[in-house]
């Protein structure tokens, strides 16, 4: 079955430290995998997405994510976490049938 | 780039009443709209594909009568909550493919039943 995961339903951490938001996929074929980020009573906001080529993808807001085809996992990181980056994010998984399965989401707070 | 525009953002209806949800492709043309809805802190559960020209294949528990959705022209989807109740209150979200690998999202609509 295609799917996503993303085992931590809430994240905390200070601002300035090292943030992670944990996902790992369960995909047939070579997946497209994405970040989005749902700020209180908004629509999604895309972060960035891999396709093929670098692992290491670079995306919007100073986040990155990092696709690890041997552990199938696709974790979001910024290296200094800013309180303004507290929201939902949801990882999304994007098969060759074109439907996109979203992850259960993770909240992030950041504290100042 | 690629947007997709959804009216309204918001909206509060009586008990028993239909509601409309409009997403438009504004600067592309989208053969494919997924409609999702959100409940409170959980993820988006996908509802429906609409294509345009040809009906709607909905999700499995998904009801297509009281959710209707159709695809009117190659930039306008529409989801009609049709005798809503408070239960239906969610928020509701459209996406379509662009060209290339990424998705597009609406807005969003926020939609309480009273």
């Amino acid at each position: 079955a295609q799917s996503v995961a993303q085992p931590e339903d809430q994240v905390n951490v200070a601002e300035g430290n090292p943030l992670t938001v944990k996902c790992t996929y369960s995909v047939s074929g070579n997946p497209y995998l994405f970040w989005y980020v749902q700020y209180p009573n908004r629509g999604l906001q895309f972060l960035l997405k891999y396709i093929t080529g670098d692992n290491l993808v670079k995306g919007s807001y100073g986040f990155e994510a990092e696709f690890n085809k041997s552990q199938t996992s696709f974790h979001l990181k910024k290296p200094s976490a800013l309180v303004s980056d507290s929201a939902l994010y949801f990882c999304a998984v994007r098969p060759d049938n074109n439907d996109m399965r979203f992850g259960a989401g993770t909240r992030l707070t950041v504290k100042p | 780039g690629a947007v997709v525009s959804q009216h309204p953002s918001w909206v509060i209806c009586k008990s028993g009443t239909s509601v409309k949800i409009e997403c438009r492709s504004l600067d592309f043309q989208a053969t494919t709209m997924f409609w999702y809805r959100q409940f409170p802190k959980q993820s988006l559960m996908l509802m429906a594909t609409s294509n345009e020209g040809s009906k709607a294949t909905y999700e499995q528990g998904v009801e297509k009568d009281k959710f209707l959705i159709n695809h009117a022209s190659l930039t306008l989807s529409t989801l009609t909550v049709t005798s809503a109740h408070p239960e239906d209150s969610s928020f509701y979200i459209c996406s379509a493919p662009p060209t290339g690998a990424g998705y597009t999202f609406g807005s969003g609509t926020r939609l309480t039943v009273v």
